[in-house]
């Protein structure tokens, strides 16, 4: 079965700096999906890619999919506090509704 | 539009016992999947239902089991409970079977099991 593994599982962050988050798939992906938690709350989508070499915006949030690499990144530019809270990468897991990662725990201090 | 709506959402069970756990999707929604997840094991996936069919299941014991009614509301039971069962359950919709990546989630049910 298709795992999904993140890296760095936390990150602590100054208020104001970028930051890159990883996502690997054990097979190929045919579609990652970024989701962000709140601590002991649901998941709420941040966005989809779907082609290799797709990069997606949304505010100060990028993610980027290298299919060869069977890999996705997600970078924040000039991160604030309201950027805290665990990212998750989520993939089309065959018989599984989605297969997600264990989750990056981000902490921006102000 | 109203989001997916999850209940109870804290609960206090002890081993041996039961629960139920209730799932309302967003209206026009008809696919709800559950989730389950801890600290160790992350989220994992436990069964999707469309239009009152289970579609699809994970790697869970028969403890483990759900249904979906008519108008699409959707819930989870466990039996027996065990001590590890204790664990936020995640509930998500999505309008269709194919949009298998945008789901919807609610805020989630956790279960502490003493």
């Amino acid at each position: 079965s298709q795992e999904l593994e993140q890296s760095p599982q936390s990150l602590i962050v100054q208020e104001g700096k970028n930051l890159t988050i990883n996502c690997t798939s054990s097979k190929t992906l045919y579609g990652l999906y970024w989701y962000k938690q709140k601590y002991g709350e649901g998941l709420i989508f941040l966005m989809m890619l779907q082609k290799g070499g797709e990069e997606k915006s949304h505010e100060k949030i990028t993610a980027k999919l290298d299919e060869k690499k069977q890999q996705s990144s997600l970078h924040i530019t000039a991160s604030q506090p309201s950027h805290a809270g665990i990212y998750l990468c989520g993939a089309e897991g065959g018989s599984e509704k989605l297969v997600f990662g264990k989750g990056t725990k981000l902490t921006v201090n102000p | 539009k109203a989001g997916v709506t999850q209940t109870p959402r804290y609960l206090i069970k002890t081993r041996g016992q039961q629960v139920t756990l209730s799932c309302s999707p967003i209206s026009g929604h008809r696919s709800v999947s559950w989730y389950q997840q801890t600290p160790g094991q992350g989220l994992q996936f436990l069964f999707e239902y469309f239009s009152e069919t289970q579609r699809n299941k994970g790697n869970f014991p028969g403890r483990f089991s759900g249904r979906q009614f008519s108008n699409s509301r959707s819930e989870m039971n466990v039996s027996t409970l065990e001590l590890g069962d204790s664990a936020l359950y995640l509930c998500a919709s999505s309008f269709g079977r194919t949009n298998t990546g945008e789901l919807f989630f609610g805020e989630g049910s956790r279960l502490t099991v003493l």
